[in-house]
């Protein structure tokens, strides 16, 4: 099973729509995050929940909006696409730091967004 | 920005050990090393960390110098399968946030 599943793994779309991308992990983790790889291949992290609270929100437009319906599901929706969206955006999860859980996290394998 | 440097690429023939250095002058007492690495076109994949200790899983060994200015990663079998991208990063072992800062990492070809 996978442990950390992201859907759609290809998503290609107009300028201007909203599209949403879902993350699910099994592991049991309460700590999920969402980073984006651009096209010069830097990863760089947008958000980070624990247990279905906002603990990193970095500096991101707020049209990108994420949503934690649970501790094993982190969403993020994305409104008003731009071209400079385009990249690979990456759901990751971890045990929470504050338990004694190492910085060890878990990516999903990806998803490829493409705003034509 | 990420608090590490690395070569920006190295090679390695095939069965032979991959040696990843990576300087952190600026590690702090709380910080650990923690290596990750990407294969083409897949999520990015832990390897190992350490605080000051040299630490070995069934990935990798990981030296850090009694400093802790910096470290090694040995592959100490390198496959074609380990060609990737691999990122040496320093992050607190408790906090509240669990914010990996990537650099642009050492793009390691294993050749054979």
């Amino acid at each position: 099973d996978t442990a950390v599943s992201q859907t759609p793994k290809y998503l290609v779309t107009q300028m201007g729509n909203d599209k949403s991308i879902k993350c699910e992990q099994n592991l049991g983790h309460d700590t999920m995050y969402w980073y984006k790889q651009d096209s010069k291949k830097f990863l760089k992290i947008m958000f980070s929940y624990n247990n279905k609270e906002l603990i990193i929100n970095e500096t991101v437009p707020n049209r990108f909006s994420p949503k934690s319906p649970d501790k094993a599901h982190l969403n993020l929706h994305i409104n008003s696409l731009e071209l400079g969206d385009s990249a690979v955006y990456f759901c990751a999860s971890s045990r929470p730091l504050r338990q004694g859980g190492k910085n060890i996290q878990y990516f999903g394998a990806g998803t490829r967004l493409s705003v034509l | 920005d990420a608090k590490t440097t690395q070569p920006t690429s190295m090679d390695c023939a095939e069965g032979r050990a991959a040696n990843l250095p990576c300087n952190h002058s600026t590690i702090s007492g709380n910080e650990y090393v923690y290596w990750y690495r990407q294969i083409h076109s897949q999520g990015p994949q832990y390897i190992i960390h350490g605080l000051k200790n040299n630490e070995t899983n069934e990935m990798a060994s990981l030296i850090i110098t009694e400093d802790r200015k910096s470290s090694t990663l040995i592959l100490p079998h390198a496959t074609l399968r380990d060609t990737a991208v691999y990122y040496c990063i320093v992050s607190p072992g408790s906090s509240n946030t669990g914010k990996l800062i990537f650099g642009q990492g050492t793009t390691l070809q294993v050749k054979p």
